[in-house]
């Protein structure tokens, strides 16, 4: 079955370094790929998506690759703040079931 | 764009009592929305699959008598904890499909139910 792997949290880190959080998939066909954050006590936020090999999703720093011979989906971002510190869920789509599919989440805290 | 809200943010009960919340597409018409339950440092679990005009889908060994839910509209979702207990304490996250045929769902900030 579909199913997401995410590496153990918590981490972290310095302002101003640079961050991985990695992400792997087991899935069949091609599913979309995305990264959800969480900041303590909200609600889940898209940060960005990918919806076939090759695609690199971007936003606020963030990047991320749709790595299909690696099944991979890694979070990237060269410089992290202190305001980034949350909850980090990577995710899969899957159409035929029309739910997503989470790992189970990484929290990063960045000291100042 | 794409937002969904939810209300009441947080919400205290007495056990045995019944506790409604609402999820609501504010910008956007979502003939699907889903509903997850989260635990304190632990990821969404789904609860059920709510469609717009028909019966939703519950997740196995989910209560579908004690966790009702009602998509009434294109734009609100309502679940209602039933008999509540103090196990049904949890951080429960409505999300919404942002338009047919998309893949990408949009979630609410989440509503703190505590049962006393």
């Amino acid at each position: 079955g579909n199913s997401v792997t995410q590496m153990e949290g918590p981490v972290t880190l310095s302002e101003e370094a640079f961050l991985t959080i990695n992400c792997t998939y087991t899935a069949t066909g091609y599913p979309s790929l995305f990264w959800y954050v969480q900041y303590p006590g909200e609600g889940l936020q898209l940060l960005l998506k990918a919806t076939k090999a090759d695609d690199k999703g971007s936003n606020k720093g963030f990047e991320a690759t749709y790595r299909k011979e690696t099944t991979s989906f890694h979070l990237e971002k060269g410089s992290v703040q202190v305001s980034d510190s949350a909850v980090y869920f990577c995710a899969l789509y899957s159409g035929n079931t029309g739910k997503l599919i989470f790992g189970q989440g990484t929290t990063l805290q960045v000291k100042p | 764009g794409a937002v969904v809200s939810q209300h009441p943010s947080w919400v205290i009960c007495k056990s045995g009592t019944s506790v409604k919340i609402e999820c609501r597409s504010l910008d956007f018409q979502a003939t699907t929305m889903f509903w997850y339950r989260q635990f304190p440092k632990q990821s969404l679990m789904l609860m059920a699959t709510s469609n717009e005009g028909s019966k939703a889908t519950y997740e196995q060994g989910v209560e579908k008598d004690k966790f009702l839910i009602n998509h009434a509209s294109l734009t609100l979702s309502t679940l209602t904890v039933t008999s509540a207990h103090p196990e049904d304490s949890s951080f429960y996250i409505c999300s919404a499909l942002g338009g047919f045929g998309t893949d990408t769902q949009y979630f609410g900030p989440g509503t703190r139910l505590t049962v006393l």
